[in-house]
């Protein structure tokens, strides 16, 4: 019921293409559900997160999407750019506890020129 | 301002051994959480520490013990290393708990032979 899974696990997108990764979880307690990207050598840095009372949040080109009724989000990044080639993790918690974050297998994207 | 940083950088042991890893937290952080990342997959929790308190701890072995220091910094010990313990040790600070986006260090990477 901990668990969080991602796919794809590997994501080849053509530049300016749009990039899109998605997760499901299973503990309906979860109320907050962040995506994080991580580079290689360097710690994972929060992108964006949302919590379940809303059903998409945007910030630049980086959109989530939130399926209550599902259990699934995704991450959608538009007009993808070969700086955005990083691995995704998707994650989530309670509210309540929310540094104990519970982390996808990953998503290694990576934007061609 | 200096972000969360982790000491040492790389980390050679042989099984049985035992290892301290370091994190400062960013200035002015109270909470710092640790995770293991093992190669491929997301990060896993290991334990919270808030106010110098244990406030989460994962599923992990007696083996691993942290503490938190009057000035925030952190400690992750682990004790009788197995080969399985290879992994990226992550620290992550925030300013308090709840939501508080947690800022991630790059990580100590531990080999066990």
């Amino acid at each position: 019921q901990q668990q969080v899974k991602q796919s794809p696990q590997s994501l080849i997108v053509q530049k300016g293409g749009i990039s899109i990764i998605n997760c499901a979880y299973e503990n309906t307690a979860f109320d907050y559900f962040p995506w994080y990207q991580q580079f290689p050598g360097k710690g994972p840095a929060l992108l964006i997160a949302i919590r379940p009372d809303v059903s998409e949040k945007k910030e630049g080109r980086f959109t989530i999407s939130f399926n209550k009724s599902a259990k699934q989000f995704s991450l959608h990044i538009m007009d993808s750019q070969p700086g955005d080639s990083a691995t995704y993790f998707c994650a989530a918690s309670l509210i309540q506890g929310a540094q104990k974050l519970v982390f996808g297998q990953g998503t290694r994207l990576t934007i061609n020129p | 301002d200096a972000g969360v940083t982790q000491s040492p950088t790389h980390l050679i042991k042989t099984r049985g051994q035992h290892v301290t890893l370091r994190c400062s937290p960013i200035s002015g952080h109270k909470s710092v959480s640790w995770y293991q990342q093992v190669l491929g997959q997301g990060p896993q929790f290991i334990f919270q520490y808030y106010e110098k308190e244990e406030r989460g701890r994962g599923n992990f072995p007696d083996r691993f013990s942290a503490r938190q220091f009057p000035n925030y910094s952190s400690e992750l010990n682990v004790n009788a290393l197995l080969l399985g313990d290879s992994a990226l040790y992550l620290c992550a600070s925030s300013p308090g708990q709840g939501t508080d986006t947690q800022y991630f260090g790059p990580g100590t990477r531990l080999t066990v032979l």
